[in-house]
């Protein structure tokens, strides 16, 4: 059975903090790595991809990758009540991609 | 340079009817996937297909549901005698390849309603 687990919150953080968000997944053999943000009543918006272990940084988000903890992370520098969404950690191992059931995000202002 | 193009974006049915969901992936895309998503929850997977080929439906419920992605038009996801319980937003995927750095990217999804 491959998963993919996240905290669903909601996640609370004061407009300009940081946002960390977690992710574990229990299939070894995967490859690659997303995080997806989806607004509600939206669909899924691809924001990072992650394929090998450390950080990969794009504008105020930075993803982090450890694959001997199996372990993904996605940080929001400068948090604005624009990123209050809910946050889409996804896998892809082989032919499939595997999702985690998101983690809610509010920035308050 | 479009994207993954969904239609209809709403659709009502009355229990019994058929509802028939389209999907044309990105241009260059070849790999066509279909979630399910109910409110409040996650996005469980449906099918994956690539051109006239059903690559793994094991997400596909075995009754009423089919999927097809013919050689020529786009993906069709079929639900003949919808019930309630398929009211959900159903969303189709594309990528250019598998493996690694084979990114996904969504349509706007089609929201079906079963009255």
């Amino acid at each position: 059975q491959k998963e993919v687990e996240q905290n669903s919150g909601p996640l609370s953080v004061p407009e300009g903090a940081i946002a960390s968000l977690n992710c574990t997944y229990s299939d070894r053999g995967s490859q690659s790595f997303f995080w997806y943000r989806q607004y509600s009543g939206k669909s899924p918006e691809l924001i990072m991809s992650i394929y090998s272990n450390g950080d990969k940084e794009d504008g105020r988000f930075t993803a982090q990758l450890n694959k001997a903890s199996q372990y993904v992370s996605l940080l929001i520098r400068d948090s604005q009540p624009s990123d209050s969404a809910t946050y889409l950690c996804a896998v892809n191992a082989g032919n499939q991609f595997y999702f985690g059931t998101g983690t809610s995000l509010t920035v308050i202002p | 340079n479009a994207g993954v193009m969904q239609n209809p974006r709403h659709l009502v049915r009355r229990r019994g009817q058929e509802a028939r969901l389209r999907c044309s992936p990105m241009k260059g895309h070849s790999h066509v996937y279909w979630y399910r998503q109910l409110p409040e929850e996650g996005l469980k997977f449906m099918v994956y297909l690539q051109k006239e080929n059903i690559i793994d439906e094991s997400g596909m419920p075995k009754e009423r549901f089919s999927a097809e992605f013919p050689k020529e038009g786009p993906s069709i996801l079929r639900i003949q005698q919808v019930v309630r319980g398929d009211s959900a937003a159903y969303f189709c995927a594309s990528s250019p390849r598998t493996g690694t750095a084979g990114e996904l990217f969504f349509g706007e999804g089609s929201r079906l309603t079963v009255l």
